[in-house]
């Protein structure tokens, strides 16, 4: 069955340093997006991709980046990490075409502690 | 920009009551609407979509409705048992570009 990944599932990092966050999906979508969820802010989105080097940012960019080589994965990198970026962080992907719908669907999230 | 804002923010309810969770919206000009679940500690798992040409979906004891023109969607729950207990969201998204606003939220308790 097709279905989104990612890895780590938790993990603890100090203010300063870069993390990747991985994102892998088999669902074939050419859709892909990054969101935080917060306690009291919901979920907003960070960086999306409609396509293979295709990058856009979301409402709450700044200290994210996103790179897309491949289909399958979009990574999320935070450059320097602050603790305001504590979070648990969602990928999702879609695909507009084939009855589609842009039907949204989701991984099982990372849990981020940047102490 | 739109908004999109669930209200109650949390419910609830004995178990076997028919229930409707509210989702409303600023703008109509929107491409689909669609309704998730969310477990304590997990991802979203996609309920029902909505595209801006329907009025509903149904799927089990699920059925969503769509009323662009009053920027409103219900999900209406059947006959609830505890394991509907979650919290309940909804997305829209709008014409011009494939990303979603989502609202923050309805957290429902279904008590035995």
């Amino acid at each position: 069955d097709a279905e989104i990944t990612q890895s780590p599932r938790h993990k603890i990092t100090e203010t300063g340093r870069q993390v990747t966050l991985a994102c892998h999906q088999t669902w074939n979508h050419n859709n892909m997006f990054w969101y935080r969820q917060d306690l009291g802010h919901g979920l907003r989105l960070i960086h999306y991709s409609y396509g293979v080097h295709d990058t856009n940012k979301g409402e709450v960019s700044d200290g994210y980046s996103v790179s897309r080589s491949n289909t399958e994965d979009l990574p999320l990198t935070l450059e320097s990490a602050a603790s305001s970026q504590t979070s648990v962080y969602f990928c999702a992907s879609s695909e507009f075409g084939a009855g589609g719908y842009n039907e949204q669907f989701f991984g099982p999230g990372t849990r981020l502690t940047v102490l | 920009k739109q908004e999109v804002t669930q209200i109650p923010a949390a419910l609830s309810v004995p178990e076997g009551e028919n229930l409707v969770l509210n989702c409303s919206f600023t703008d109509s000009a929107i491409y689909n609407l669609q309704w998730f679940r969310q477990d304590p500690g997990k991802g979203l798992t996609s309920l029902l979509l909505i595209q801006s040409s329907q009025r509903e979906q149904t799927s089990g004891r699920l059925n969503a409705s769509l009323d662009k023109s009053s920027g409103r969607s219900t999900l209406y729950i059947a006959a609830s048992q505890p394991g509907d207990s979650a919290t309940y969201l909804c997305a829209v998204e709008p014409f011009n570009a494939g990303k979603s606003t989502f609202g923050d939220g309805t957290t429902l308790t279904v008590k035995p």
